[in-house]
Order: C-alpha cells, then structure tokens, then sequence
C-alpha cells in the first residue's frame, strides 16, 4: 500500500502557484519524498526528490516539514502543460532498486 | 536514441489468448518494472527485475509471467489466466543505487 495521502483534485489558475501537499506520518528515517507526474495516457515523470531539507530544480520546489510527516511540491508558474495527475511517494533511496509504490495521486487541473 | 521503448503502442486480442508486451531499453540499466494501470486509478506494480536471470512479484502478479534473459529486455505475457487484462501497461527501468525511474510509453491492452 502507498504511504502516502494525497487530495484526488485540485484546480489552479494558470500564471499562478500551484501548491499540492502530501501527508506522509509514517516517513521512516531514511525514506525518502519523491514527487512524479503523469500527462493523460503517457509514463510518469521524475520531478524532485527529497530527504529533509527544501530542494529546488528547473521544473518545481519541494518543501518538507521539519518533522517530515508532510511535504508540498510548488509548481511555481502554472501552465496548461502542468495539467497532469502528480503522485508523491515514499521510497528509501540511493540503497538499490527497491519499486516504486505509487497511490492515486492528485489530479491537477490548471485552468486558463 | 537513449530510452525505453514499448511496443506496441495498442494492442487488441481476443479473450483466451496469450500476448506478449515488449519493453526493450538501452540506457544500461539494472533494473527493470512492469506496472499495470486501470483508468481513473495509480499504477500497481506485476513484477521487477534486478538484474538478469532474476525477478520478484509484485502485487498484482497472478496471471503474468516476465523473464529476464539479457539486460536491455523484460517481456511481459498476460495469460489466459489474467481476469481482467484490458488495461495500460507501463514498464520502466532505474539505474542501480539510483534515484530517477524512467518511463516507456505504455502499451493499452484490449481484450475481448
């Protein structure tokens, strides 16, 4: 089962943050947050990692909470290509190929 | 090109018969992932593979079979034995002590 709980939708204004949050209470100490995205009928795609400190790339910023039970993933300026489903997942990392799990994720729909 | 390559794109069969979906990859990855995914819902893994001659079931393994006999291939067969085959197929692959999954672009089984 996913260890994580996500909204199942959320609507944003393009031009605008988008803001999806992910509660992980059960995060064990060498877990990791990985966010992915889906666009309608093709393969998820990698967008941020993180362990406990904020992280930053050219696609979106994730902010975990200092006691690591829930992150949000921003995607700073909206468009109409970020229309997508985002899943956020626990995984150890970088300690062999373990599977990702992925739940249901939210379904983002930026609007013009 | 780098990257994994599904095929193929559709695929129809009739109800009874056993097919093979094809996931090849030459990024020189270790490990190898089959996820099966229903519409409106996550992606829910068959089986892995992490490394040749090797593989593990996932949740959802009755009714599929995988082998893994070179590095660069992991076909899937969904047999006579699978309920419910009609679904999107998507393998992925993920270098070892890795981080990033990597997505082919899926392959939409039709059965009736």
């Amino acid at each position: 089962d996913a260890k994580t709980t996500q909204p199942p939708s959320m609507d944003c204004a393009e031009g605008r943050a988008a803001n999806l949050p992910c509660n992980h209470s059960t995060i064990s100490g060498n877990e990791y947050v990985y966010w992915y995205r889906q666009i309608h009928s093709q393969g998820p795609q990698y967008i941020i990692h993180g362990l406990k400190n904020n992280e930053t790339n050219e696609m979106a910023s994730l902010i975990i909470t200092e006691d690591r039970k829930s992150s949000t993933l921003i995607l700073p300026h909206a468009t109409l290509r970020d229309t997508a489903v985002y899943y956020c997942i626990v995984r150890v990392g970088y300690s062999g190929n373990t599977p990702l799990v992925f739940g249901k994720g939210t379904r983002l729909s930026v609007i013009a | 090109d780098g990257g994994i390559t599904q095929s193929p794109k559709y695929l129809f069969r009739k109800e009874g018969q056993n097919v093979t979906l094809s996931c090849e990859q030459n990024l020189n990855h270790d490990a190898m992932y089959w996820y099966r995914q229903d519409p409106g819902q996550g992606l829910r893994l068959i089986y892995y593979s992490q490394i040749v001659n090797d593989f593990q079931k996932g949740d959802i393994a009755e009714g599929y079979s995988v082998s893994r006999e070179k590095k660069e291939s992991f076909p899937l067969t969904v047999t006579s034995a699978q309920k419910n085959p009609t679904a999107f197929y998507l393998c992925a692959t993920m270098r070892g002590g890795d981080t990033e999954a990597f997505f082919g672009q899926g392959t939409r089984l039709t059965v009736v």
